[in-house]
């Protein structure tokens, strides 16, 4: 199975630790997004990269997330000082153009005590 | 501001009893409108794309329609497998998807 991968299942941390999490895509996109789900809501977009561009964030994104696609492949999403408004699903998605359709991972949960 | 809009929040229906979900939206400049399964704890799961009113795709139980303001998912017949939150996304001028918060379908046997 090709499809996009996410980096660990689930992690636990204490507030005020920082945490990392891993994303895959599907070989051929160049296309990669984050997204945060909280229970109940639908995913929001928290940020895009064209290959290893970052060419859009959302205002919603704080200075205590960052992400990067170092050789525009797998993603990386950091983020600092964690708190307890954090704890969600974080899900990655990739594309390739000139389709717009995003594939979706299986998502980190992230549970912050 | 864009914004979409899917009720019902929840839905009940007994195996085989067709029905249909809508998504609503008001966006400038629709690109394309995405309907998506999500099961509890996964990521969610591509079902559809249509990018112009009046659009129809068909996959087994599920047929999406598209107008100038909303969507439709109609499930026709469903099995007890169906259950699960059906999300709608629409993409605007540029790569952002705006999520609705999704219709929570079960269906009884």
């Amino acid at each position: 199975d090709t499809g996009v991968s996410q980096d660990p299942r689930h992690k636990i941390t204490k507030r005020g630790q920082n945490v990392t999490f891993r994303c895959d895509p599907i070989s051929e996109h160049n296309r990669l997004y984050w997204y945060r789900q909280t229970l109940g809501q639908g995913p929001e977009f928290l940020t895009y990269f064209q290959n290893e561009a970052q060419l859009e964030k959302s205002r919603l994104l704080s200075d205590r997330f960052s992400a990067e696609r170092p050789k525009g492949s797998f993603s990386t999403l950091e983020i600092q000082r964690t708190e307890q408004g954090d704890s969600a699903m974080y899900l990655c998605a990739s594309s390739f153009p000139p389709g717009e359709t995003q594939y979706f991972g299986p998502g980190t949960r992230l549970l912050v005590l | 501001e864009d914004q979409v809009t899917q009720s019902p929040e929840a839905l009940r229906l007994q195996e085989g009893e067709s029905s249909s979900l809508n998504c609503s939206y008001t966006v400038s400049g629709l690109r394309g409108l995405f309907w998506y399964r999500q099961d509890p704890g996964k990521g969610p799961e591509f079902l559809f794309t249509l990018y112009s009113a009046g659009e129809e795709k068909e996959k087994e139980r599920l047929k999406a329609t598209l107008t100038k303001k909303e969507s439709f998912l109609h499930i026709t017949a469903p099995k007890p497998e169906d259950s699960a939150t059906y999300l709608c996304a629409v993409q605007a001028t540029g790569n952002q998807f705006y999520f609705g918060t999704g219709t929570s379908l079960t269906v009884i046997p």
